[in-house]
């Protein structure tokens, strides 16, 4: 079974900093990954989504990477904004069953100003 | 297009009746899927189906939990006996095509007292 982890659960930074969110899982063979936005009391926006065959994503000041053979994948967010709080969840959709997402239990960002 | 929509959006109810869940996906995505979030499972799939019809519903926790399409623009899940451990998030997603990106709707918060 594909287990999916988030580091760290929490995080608070302060504006502007650049940041690092990670994402692990069990089994390499996966058709794609994606990364999530979650606001309170919303659901998902897909901010990234990166093919098995691709090394990285990037869109605006994220930055998404994809390493399948260790089973990891980095969100890096440049110059954040107290707007990018949120909770950020990592998704993997499993190559046998092309539908499937496996979510990890996300990390809760705050960027203090 | 105004994106997914869920009704209710929060639903309180009292344990051994019956709740009904709504969705109406995006048009002319054909593929539709029911997921719940709790803070100990994190997000979880609950049953998915492909124009119209339901593909994968091993995620459905017990025959207490029932989900149907009866065209592509509607859905429901419906929880009969509803019991406290049902108490979560439960999202609706849609798709345009079965591995492409996930659109979430705002979520159905329900609590069963």
């Amino acid at each position: 079974k594909q287990e999916v982890t988030q580091i760290p659960a929490a995080l608070s930074v302060p504006e502007g900093e650049n940041l690092v969110l990670n994402c692990s899982f069990t089994d390499s063979a996966i058709y794609n990954l994606q990364w999530f936005r979650q606001d309170p009391g919303k659901g998902l926006t897909s901010l990234l989504l990166i093919q098995s065959s691709q090394r990285e994503q990037t869109s605006g000041r994220l930055n998404a990477s994809l390493d399948k053979s260790s089973g990891r994948s980095t969100l890096y967010i440049a110059a954040s904004q107290p707007g990018d709080s949120a909770t950020y969840l990592c998704a993997v959709r499993r190559s046998n069953s092309g539908y499937a997402l496996n979510f990890g239990k996300g990390t809760s960002l705050l960027v203090t100003p | 297009d105004a994106g997914v929509i869920q009704s209710p959006r929060h639903e309180v109810t009292e344990m051994g009746q019956e709740v009904t869940l709504r969705c109406k996906p995006i048009s002319g995505h054909n593929s539709l899927f029911w997921y719940r979030q709790t803070m100990m499972r994190g997000l979880e799939l609950l049953i998915y189906f492909n124009n119209n019809v339901p593909i994968d519903d091993s995620g459905m926790p017990e025959d207490r939990f029932s989900a149907k399409m009866p065209n592509a623009s509607f859905s429901t899940l419906k929880i009969q006996p509803s019991e406290p451990r049902d108490s979560a998030v439960y999202f609706c997603a849609s798709s345009p095509g079965v591995v492409e990106t996930q659109y979430f709707g705002p979520g159905t918060r329900l609590l069963v007292l």
